[in-house]
């Protein structure tokens, strides 16, 4: 069944903690991407691969952290400098870029006590 | 960069009128705009899209119009239904740096459709 997997569904960390969510698809799209989601701000993007073993910063890159080391994998790793981390965090994927659908993930939840 | 703005943040109709989003964009080397519908706890997922070559898209009870002009575009909804409950996303997709295009979304339009 194919599709992108986004785990875990829900995480709590405590300040200054890193944590990491992990993003697996079977579509073999070569193009990834890690969005936040918050209420009343639409989908902004944090990262973006669109090759195995390089990666591009969108607009909220600061305090995130990426690696695209396999094409099914593109792991975000939530560090202590992210100021703000509670949010959804929506992983996605595409066949060309930006100009083709994207296939969302069912989002991680990350809380910060 | 580019920036999308959208509206209404949220709308309410009742079951059987139409809807209307609207969305404005910013960078005219925009050439792909798609709506993402979100439902409740899911996945946003592509409605329909549209490119810049084309007025307007058509796909049962909804549709999209595109004024490049103008630099905005619309999803109408028609004949609404309870299962249309959602947030819908509208987005740009344009050049971004060395990394090809990229969308940007709006800040999405809650739409709750009263039976």
């Amino acid at each position: 069944d194919g599709g992108i997997t986004q785990s875990p569904k829900y995480l709590f960390r405590k300040e200054g903690q890193n944590v990491t969510l992990s993003c697996e698809q079977n579509l073999n799209h070569d193009a990834m991407y890690w969005y936040r989601q918050d209420p009343g701000q639409g989908l902004r993007l944090i990262y973006y691969s669109q090759i195995v073993n390089d990666f591009q910063k969108g607009d909220i890159a600061e305090g995130y952290s990426v690696s695209r080391e396999k094409k099914e994998s593109f792991p975000l790793t939530v560090t202590s400098a992210q100021k703000n981390p509670t949010a959804f965090y929506l992983c996605a994927s595409s066949m060309t870029g930006a100009t083709g659908e994207l296939f969302f993930g069912e989002g991680s939840r990350l809380t910060v006590l | 960069g580019e920036n999308v703005e959208q509206h209404p943040s949220t709308l309410s109709v009742q079951e059987g009128d139409s809807a209307v989003i609207k969305c404005t964009y910013s960078d005219s080397a925009s050439n792909y705009f798609p709506w993402y519908k979100q439902e409740l706890g899911k996945r946003p997922q592509l409605i329909i899209d549209i490119r810049s070559n084309v007025g307007e898209k058509k796909d049962q009870r909804i549709a999209v119009t595109l004024n490049k002009t103008a630099k905005h575009f619309s999803l109408h909804i028609t004949e609404t239904q309870p299962e249309d409950s959602a947030v819908y996303f509208c987005a740009a997709s344009s050049p971004f740096g060395n990394a090809g295009n990229m969308l940007t979304f709006g800040g999405g339009t809650r739409l709750m459709v009263k039976p």
